[in-house]
């Protein structure tokens, strides 16, 4: 199994409260992204990362921003969490941009 | 992006082999099929991928049709381990620091009947 671990593993928190989750990878993987999963709508990319520092967006980013200050950690953070922001939420890494997507546990968010 | 039809659920007997469709006719000639799968409760994982020919590995094949317009997803014994969420993704080749794409769209619910 990849070295992927997501840390909190559930997290229940309130309208209005920022919240960070963290991805950490010990597989020295280049790319790094966030996803979130929905019913009814798949695993949707939040944001991505293609290096230290190097960010960019996916389809879903409004509301959400991302940091990466170390290879092994790609940090997402709710500045006001809001409840449609609910949902689980999954760390992928891939060596390259093309290679395959090794994903983490996950991580399950309410926001009441 | 190209999209992928997918049954949205299928049914198999342990031991039996399980062929899973995905129809693609908008490919493009660069996009990768690739095929993930996601176990209850936990996060996707990369089953195999293919161009053109048929591909093999411990966990499945991969059939392509000859004009690529669909796939197969061939496992050769189900298990109870199995039962899963199928995803079937086209994928872009990309260069310099952008990323092909996974689109993950609904897949197939594979249950295995014991």
């Amino acid at each position: 199994d990849a070295g992927i671990t997501q840390s909190p593993r559930h997290k229940v928190t309130e309208t209005g409260t920022p919240v960070t989750l963290r991805c950490h990878q010990t597989e020295n993987h280049r790319y790094m992204y966030w996803y979130r999963q929905d019913p009814g709508h798949g695993l949707r990319l939040i944001h991505y990362s293609y290096g230290v520092k190097d960010t960019d967006k996916g389809e879903v980013s409004d509301g959400y921003s991302v940091s990466r200050s170390k290879t092994e950690d790609f940090l997402l953070t709710l500045e006001s969490a809001t409840s449609s922001q609910t949902s689980v939420y999954f760390c992928a890494i891939s060596l390259t941009g093309t290679d395959t997507q090794y994903f983490g546990p996950g991580t399950r968010l309410t926001v009441l | 992006d190209a999209k992928t039809t997918q049954p949205n659920s299928m049914e198999s007997n342990e031991e039996e082999p399980v062929h899973l469709p995905c129809n693609h006719s908008t490919i493009s000639g660069t996009d990768y099929i690739h095929w993930y799968r996601q176990l209850p409760s936990q996060g996707p994982e990369y089953v195999i991928h293919g161009l053109t020919s048929n591909v093999n590995n411990r966990m499945a094949s991969l059939a392509i049709a000859e004009d690529r317009k669909s796939s197969t997803l061939i496992l050769h014994r189900a298990t109870l381990r199995d039962a899963a969420v199928y995803y079937c993704i086209l994928r872009a080749n990309a260069g310099g620091t952008s990323y092909g794409k996974l689109t993950f769209g609904q897949g197939t619910i594979l249950t295995v009947h014991p």
